[in-house]
Order: structure tokens, then sequence, then C-alpha cells
């Protein structure tokens, strides 16, 4: 079965550390990969994505992401986290063809910056 | 950026009434669009997957009886949850894919809270 998965369910880095927050993925064929954030009862709002090219992705708000398919990862990363920053962080893979698609979640990872 | 409204924001309805959330793409048009189910502190459970003009695709253990999804335009999509009881209380999201797909991105509705009583 596809999948994606978030081993870590929290993450706590002091503000101005950097952070990262991990994510694997079991998808066949060369999924899509994106990063969400969700604040609480709040939809999601996108951070980031990876396609193809560069395997070092840059998205809003200063985060970034590796793509790595020899581990089939895609860890998202931050030089120096905010206390802002703080909120409930999804990756995300879209595989399958236009009209047969899909778009399916990690667990979800808590990330707490603290002061 | 592409905005999707999602309404109503938060239901709260009796044990077997029957519940209608509306999902609309304001700024652009959707092919696809998806609708996830998310509990507490959890991921987003993906329910099924509509194409307009076309049945929805259900999710395995997903009723589709019980949750019905049209997709009549190509900016409109509904999910009524039919009969409801307690333990469809949830948070409900959709998602939508513009014409151009996934070479851009998902756009995310601001999600419904139902509250079954």
């Amino acid at each position: 079965a596809q999948s994606v998965a978030q081993p870590e369910d929290q993450v706590n880095v002091a503000e101005g550390n950097p952070l990262t927050v991990k994510c694997t993925y079991s998808v066949s064929g060369n999924p899509y990969l994106f990063w969400y954030v969700q604040y609480p009862n709040r939809g999601l709002q996108f951070l980031l994505k990876y396609i193809t090219g560069d395997n070092l992705v840059k998205g809003s708000y200063g985060f970034e992401a590796e793509f790595n398919k020899s581990q089939t990862s895609f860890h998202l990363k931050k030089p120096s986290a905010l206390v802002s920053d703080s909120a409930l962080y999804f990756c995300a893979a879209y595989y399958g063809s236009s009209n047969t698609g899909k778009l399916i979640f990690g667990q979800g990872t808590t990330l707490q910056v603290k002061p | 950026g592409a905005v999707v409204s999602q309404h109503p924001s938060w239901v709260i309805c009796k044990s077997g009434t029957s519940v209608k959330i509306e999902c609309r793409s304001l700024d652009f048009q959707a092919t696809t669009m998806f609708w996830y189910r998310q509990f507490p502190k959890q991921s987003l459970m993906l329910m099924a997957t509509s194409n307009e003009g076309s049945k929805a695709t259900y999710e395995q253990g997903v009723e589709k009886d019980k949750f019905l999804i049209n997709h009549a335009s190509l900016t409109l999509s509904t999910l009524t949850v039919t009969s409801a009881h307690p333990e469809d209380s949830s948070f409900y999201i959709c998602s939508a894919i513009p014409l151009q797909g996934m070479n851009t991105e998902a756009f995310f509705g601001q999600g419904t809270r139902l509250t079954v009583v």
C-alpha cells in the first residue's frame, strides 16, 4: 500500500536553532511531494513541493526540504526556528494519473519551538 | 493564491439528520477534489476523490451511501453525511486541484467541524 510516514509525533527545538521534521514515503512511481502546515481548527497551508529537478527545494517562511530518492525521504528543514513556527506539519505525496491520482498524508508532526 | 471556500465552518446536528458540506473553488476550476476526515491531533484520512461529472471514488472502509459526494461543476463539490451519528463527529476538509494539475498544488478549504449530538 502507498504510504507516507512521519516517524516523530513531536519535535521540540529552541528558538534560533535549526529544525528538521522527517518524512519518508513508500509510493510507486515518481510521486510529487509536499509539505503543509496546519494551525488549530484550520485548513492546510502550503509550504513547498518537489516535482522534479534540484533536490533542495525552498519554500515559504524560510523552510526548505531535501528530496533523497535513494532513501525515499523528504525532510523539512529550517536554519533558524521561530516560536511562531510552532504548529502541526504534514508531509504529503501525490501519485497516479491526472484523473485517478491521490494525495495522501503522513501522520503529522507537532513542532514546538520554545523561546 | 487560489482560494477554496468550505461551508459551513462548523455545524451541530441531531443524530439521524443529514448534513451537507460545500467545497467551492472561488477563483479557479478544479477537475478533482479530495475529501478528508481528521480526528483530533491525527492525520488527514482520505475519504474519497471526486472528479467533475463522474461518480466519486471512495477509499476502502468509507461507506459511500453514508457519505454522499457530488461534484456537479468545476467549482463545486458537496459532501453529505446522511443519518449522522455521534461517531461521525469529526473535522472534514476538502481539497481542490486546479485544471493545471498537481504541477501547481492542492488547495484546501478551512475545514468543517461536525458535531453530532
